[in-house]
């Protein structure tokens, strides 16, 4: 058990949808990454937040956006779904932005029909 | 941008062979990080590599830092089914390899 957990596990929506994600970091961790993977394909970051600011971002669509709460949970937004949306959503945590391992949830299947 | 270039792809061997995969980049970096992902599961860290011409193990798992800080090599000496899965090689969190899909046939 890593320790991150993300919600909901699996998403079934329509195309026009707006769904959001939620990735609870492994306590203690302050840093929180969102990740992309589609089938059979690497995974590839999207945006990272440290201690409630973005840190960095990776190639995110602008129909996606993502914030990190005070508690230090994370909600990654997609909006107007369509189809080549359909992935697997990674969160990940760390102890801190750089020279630390990445601990992973299990991610969150979304399927846009 | 940055390029992690992962290989082989995929590979199919025989339970007990050993295995090498390798990570390229034209960029240095300061870290090389492989994980592991078994399927439907989220990437498990194998093992963390901080310091140029760094050999560590983990079990059977052996990973290098190259010394020019633009590649890194993971070895799996005398595989077994349960080391089926997707190998990543990582730096700086962001940037992922391609991955190598391992197969272990009994």
């Amino acid at each position: 058990d890593s320790g991150v957990t993300q919600t909901p596990k699996h998403l079934i929506t329509a195309t026009g949808q707006r769904v959001t994600l939620r990735c609870s970091p492994r306590s203690g961790d302050l840093s929180v990454y969102w990740y992309q993977q589609s089938l059979d394909q690497g995974l590839q970051f999207l945006i990272q937040y440290y201690n409630g600011e973005e840190r960095a971002k990776g190639n995110i669509l602008e129909r996606f956006s993502a914030q990190q709460f005070p508690d230090l949970h994370s909600e990654l937004n997609l909006s107007s779904l369509e189809l080549g949306d359909s992935a697997l959503y990674f969160c990940a945590s760390s102890v801190a932005p750089r020279d630390s391992p990445l601990h992973f949830g299990n991610g969150t299947r979304l399927t846009v029909t | 941008g940055q390029q992690l270039n992962q290989s082989p792809q995929s590979m199919f061997i025989q339970e007990g062979e050993d295995v090498s995969m390798n990570c390229t980049s034209s960029s240095i970096f300061n870290t090389w990080l492989w994980y592991k992902q078994d399927p439907g599961e989220g990437p498990v860290l194998l093992i963390a590599l901080y310091k140029a011409g760094e050999l560590t193990s983990n079990g059977r798992l052996t990973a290098q830092f190259g010394i020019t800080r633009k590649d890194s090599f993971l070895n799996i000496s005398a595989s077994i089914p349960s080391d089926v899965g997707i190998y990543f090689c990582n730096t700086d969190k962001l940037i992922f390899g391609t991955g190598t899909r391992l197969q272990v046939f009994p």
